[in-house]
């Protein structure tokens, strides 16, 4: 089964720290994997896709890594921000124009 | 500017009044999908269209219609709403890719309907 698993559920920081976040999949056959921001309310924005072929993408204080063979990829945010609390989704490509969701990552930022 | 509208943002029915749930893209993409959002839960797929005239079930369709005459529209249609139906639905819409290809993918501002 086709499946995106995020861990943790949540997540408190304060304002300054780094912090990253998880994804395992098991989505077959995978085409790309991407993370997006949610903003409480909003819909979500895109951070980053990435093929199999790359390892890593950064995107500002977000970089993005990705590993194929164990089918995990992380989130890491440097020096957070207050207004980077928000729920961080991962998304797999399972194939053509299908996205399995993750259940996302509540990242919660303390000044 | 480049966006994906949804109306209304925020609606409170009752069980059995149809809605319809409007969405419009300005990108002139083909490929356009509907998601509902509840907690705990990721993005679930309720119907998607590859073009004009061209429609399918997702994952949770049942109780939801969808229609797409035109390229830039994709109403979503409630034509019963049961308060299972409660939820924060999302509109998308991207380029239709190959099998590699990753487009990416844009979301309207959400709709929170609430069915009573």
């Amino acid at each position: 089964k086709n499946q995106v698993e995020q861990s943790p559920q949540s997540l408190i920081i304060l304002e300054g720290k780094n912090c990253t976040l998880q994804c395992n999949y098991t989505v077959s056959p995978f085409s790309n994997l991407r993370w997006y921001k949610q903003d409480t309310g909003r819909g979500p924005v895109s951070l980053t896709i990435m093929t199999f072929s790359e390892n890593t993408k950064s995107n500002g204080r977000y970089t993005a890594t990705l590993d194929a063979d164990t089918k995990q990829s992380s989130l890491h945010i440097t020096a957070s921000q207050l207004s980077d609390s928000a729920s961080y989704i991962c998304v797999v490509s399972g194939g053509y124009n299908k996205l399995i969701f993750g259940a996302g990552t509540r990242l919660a930022v303390h000044p | 500017e480049a966006q994906v509208t949804q109306n209304p943002r925020y609606l409170i029915t009752v069980t059995g009044k149809k809605l319809t749930v409007t969405c419009s893209q300005n990108m002139n993409h083909e490929y356009m999908s509907w998601y509902r959002q509840d907690p705990g839960l990721g993005l679930r797929q309720i119907y998607y269209s590859m073009n004009v005239e061209v429609t399918d079930k997702g994952d949770v369709p049942e109780g939801y219609k969808v229609s797409r005459k035109e390229k830039r529209n994709f109403p979503l249609i409630l034509e019963s709403p049961s308060p299972n139906q409660t939820s924060l639905y999302f509109c998308a819409s991207r380029r239709l890719a190959g099998q590699l290809a990753s487009y990416e993918q844009y979301f309207g501002p959400g709709t929170r309907l609430t069915v009573t």
